[in-house]
């Protein structure tokens, strides 16, 4: 119950067009929904986040879209540059407790 | 201000060795945790300290796995003794104190046993 699952593992976008990376959870106690971008040989760093009684959040060119119905949240990432070329978690956490990351999505962007 | 420093950055060990990993968090911040970031895993938490004492360390494989975090600031984590599939990297986080979310990550301990 504490799972979140990530897709795409892999995304290849061109330069200027919108990557999306799409999670879906199972704990419905979940409150806190935050992405993390890991360059190669970097720890994580915090992108955006969202709580749940929010449906959309958009920071510059990233935006997360949050469906609760569905327990499902995306990323979606505007005008798409190589410097956006990481790994992406998403992540959730019940009350400030330990964050449950997904499996990742290395996000390349050709440019 | 500072970042979340850790060391050593890399390390090779044979199975059934031991090791240690040192973190010293952003100052002021009152929450540490260790995570363990398998190849193309996420991060899973092992541990996470409130100043000197363990809130959550349900996920630590207590049989080889130790952390300390003496007098709230730095933490070491050990593993004794190592085996193949501990071969990770292991992240250290803080975050200014439990209510707030944020958590910063250092750049991580690769480890490869051997």
């Amino acid at each position: 119950q504490q799972q979140v699952k990530q897709s795409p593992q892999s995304l290849i976008v061109q330069k200027g067009g919108i990557s999306i990376i799409n999670c879906a959870y199972e704990n419905t106690a979940f409150d806190y929904f935050p992405w993390y971008q890991q360059f190669p040989g970097k720890g994580p760093a915090l992108l955006i986040a969202i709580r749940p009684d929010v449906s959309e959040k958009k920071e510059g060119r990233f935006t997360i879209s949050f469906n609760k119905s569905a327990k499902q949240f995306s990323l979606h990432i505007m005008d798409s540059q190589p410097g956006d070329s990481a790994t992406y978690f998403c992540a959730a956490s019940l009350s400030a407790r330990q964050l449950t990351f997904g499996s990742g999505t290395q996000l390349t962007v050709l440019p | 201000e500072a970042g979340v420093a850790q060391s050593p950055r890399y390390k090779i060990i044979e199975k059934r060795q031991s090791v240690a990993f040192w973190c010293n968090p952003i100052s002021g911040h009152a929450t540490l945790y260790w995570y363990q970031q398998i190849l193309g895993q996420g991060p899973k938490l092992l541990i996470q300290f409130q100043n000197n004492g363990v809130v959550d360390d349900s996920q630590l494989p207590k049989d080889r796995f130790s952390a300390e975090r003496l007098k709230g600031v730095d933490s070491t984590l050990k593993i004794q003794p190592a085996k193949l599939e501990d071969s990770a990297v292991y992240l250290c986080a803080s975050s200014f104190d439990r209510a707030r979310e944020t958590q910063y990550f250092g750049p991580g301990t690769r480890l490869l046993v051997l």
